[in-house]
């Protein structure tokens, strides 16, 4: 079954303790994104990557590293999370070829208290 | 001024109407424009894409793009409570498809029985 792979799915941490968030997908898609979603801003792209090796970012980059060492994973780590990083973190992953459909993880609801 | 923008509602409509949700865009090169169904606490789905002028019909949906007003519409025909959700409006832009996808900030709908 084509999917994108999120976790964790739900996570409660402290300010300022690092944490990565892992997402793989099974459908050998070159372009990969993370968003974050927020009442009222809809989502927001943080960075994105057009291939192995090849990333760059969004709208709302600061606070969040990424790579793409395989073409499959796509992991979203925050160094040193802070409350306004409180969100909900969605993955996706389109076909160079095919980019009108983007696939969604299922999301990572993310509290930093 | 927001790259995508949509009202934010609540839009409320009772069953059986025709719901009409609206998006517009300040890139005036983009091609290619998506709606996006998203109900609480899950991941977005593609609906409906439209990459011309005019309209473009998918069962019950309707999508509406106007290059010139740099505004794309989604229709709802015999609106469902089943319908009720956040629907999000995507346009990627000029630059073309790098996977880089920008979305509106959602408007939810509500379909009262």
């Amino acid at each position: 079954e084509a999917q994108v792979t999120q976790n964790p799915r739900y996570l409660i941490t402290v300010t300022g303790k690092k944490l990565t968030v892992t997402c793989s997908q099974n459908m050998n898609h070159e372009y990969m994104s993370w968003y974050r979603q927020d009442p009222g801003l809809g989502l927001r792209q943080i960075y994105y990557s057009m291939n192995v090796e090849v990333t760059d970012k969004g709208d709302v980059p600061e606070g969040y590293k990424v790579s793409r060492k395989e073409k499959r994973n796509f992991p979203l780590i925050l160094e040193s999370p802070s409350p306004n990083q409180t969100s909900l973190y969605f993955c996706a992953s389109t076909s160079r070829t095919r980019t009108d459909t983007q696939y969604f993880g299922p999301g990572t609801r993310l509290t930093v208290l | 001024q927001k790259e995508v923008e949509q009202n934010s509602g609540p839009l409320s409509v009772p069953e059986g109407a025709i719901a009409s949700l609206n998006c517009t865009y300040s890139d005036r090169g983009s091609q290619s424009f998506f709606w996006y169904r998203q109900y609480s606490g899950k991941s977005p789905e593609l609906i409906m894409s439209i990459y011309s002028n005019g309209d473009k019909e998918d069962g019950r949906f309707t999508a509406q793009l106007n290059k010139a007003s740099q505004y794309v519409s989604l229709l709802i025909r015999d609106s469902q409570p089943s319908d009720s959700a956040t629907y999000l409006c995507a346009v990627y832009p000029m630059s073309g498809n790098t996977g880089k996808l920008i979305f509106g900030q959602g408007t939810t709908l509500q379909v009262k029985p």
